[in-house]
């Protein structure tokens, strides 16, 4: 059984540039939920997919959109990115969808220059 | 609005100490509440959630809905304790997002 693998690990872009960050999911799991997590702070929720659609979003602007496909793996791409958006991006996935018992991934660092 | 609060940003014990990690929430419909935990160097994960009632590495916690609170305890902490610990909050009629507290980092001196 394999876990959660997010890539890259760590990745630096500069402002207004767009990134992609993926994300597959454990086996067996077919949701997949992204959270964003600011230095100090816990997790904060930004979307989740399940089956290929939108399941919920967060409180984030729509240049934060993602695709799931149809082996559950899963795309988070960031437009005209800002400094804020620097942060620990982590993906997590889950058996059903709504299910909150979550198997996190090791998450990608962000740095926006 | 939904809410989590962790008081305490870093609580430090002695080992064989008893441990508290506070958490408050804030909703008015039916919580699912959970604590996740975080190692050196590994993953978020699962430590308990309030349905499952288990005791999990010694780990209890109790869902007070008259306080809203849902503090995490040990009776006698071990130094393999010391970790990064998260409350989150599911909500009942939008089960899709947890909402997460800031993290007690939790330092077990031996």
């Amino acid at each position: 059984e394999t876990g959660v693998t997010q890539s890259p690990t760590h990745l630096i872009k500069t402002r207004g540039q767009q990134v992609t960050l993926r994300c597959s999911s454990q086996s067996g799991h077919n949701t997949v939920s992204w959270y964003q997590q600011a230095l100090g702070q816990g997790p904060q929720f930004i979307f989740q997919y399940y089956r290929e659609e939108e399941n919920g979003r967060g409180n984030f602007p729509p240049r934060f959109s993602g695709l799931q496909f149809p082996n559950y793996s899963s795309e988070l791409n960031v437009n005209a990115l800002e400094l804020d958006d620097s942060a620990l991006y982590l993906c997590a996935s889950s058996p059903g969808a709504g299910a909150n018992v979550l198997t996190f991934g090791a998450g990608s660092r962000l740095t926006v220059l | 609005a939904q809410r989590v609060t962790q008081p305490e940003k870093l609580l430090s014990v002695f080992k064989g100490a008893p441990v508290e990690l506070k958490c408050n929430y804030s909703y008015s419909g039916s919580p699912e509440l959970f604590w996740y935990v975080q190692y050196s160097r590994q993953r978020l994960q699962l430590l308990l959630r309030h349905i499952s009632r288990e005791s999990i590495k010694g780990f209890t916690a109790d869902l007070n809905k008259g306080e809203t609170s849902f503090h995490l305890k040990k009776p006698f902490a071990q130094e393999e304790d010391s970790a990064m610990y998260y409350c989150a909050l599911g909500r009942g009629d939008s089960n899709y997002q947890l909402i997460w507290g800031a993290g007690t980092k939790l330092i077990i001196k031996p």
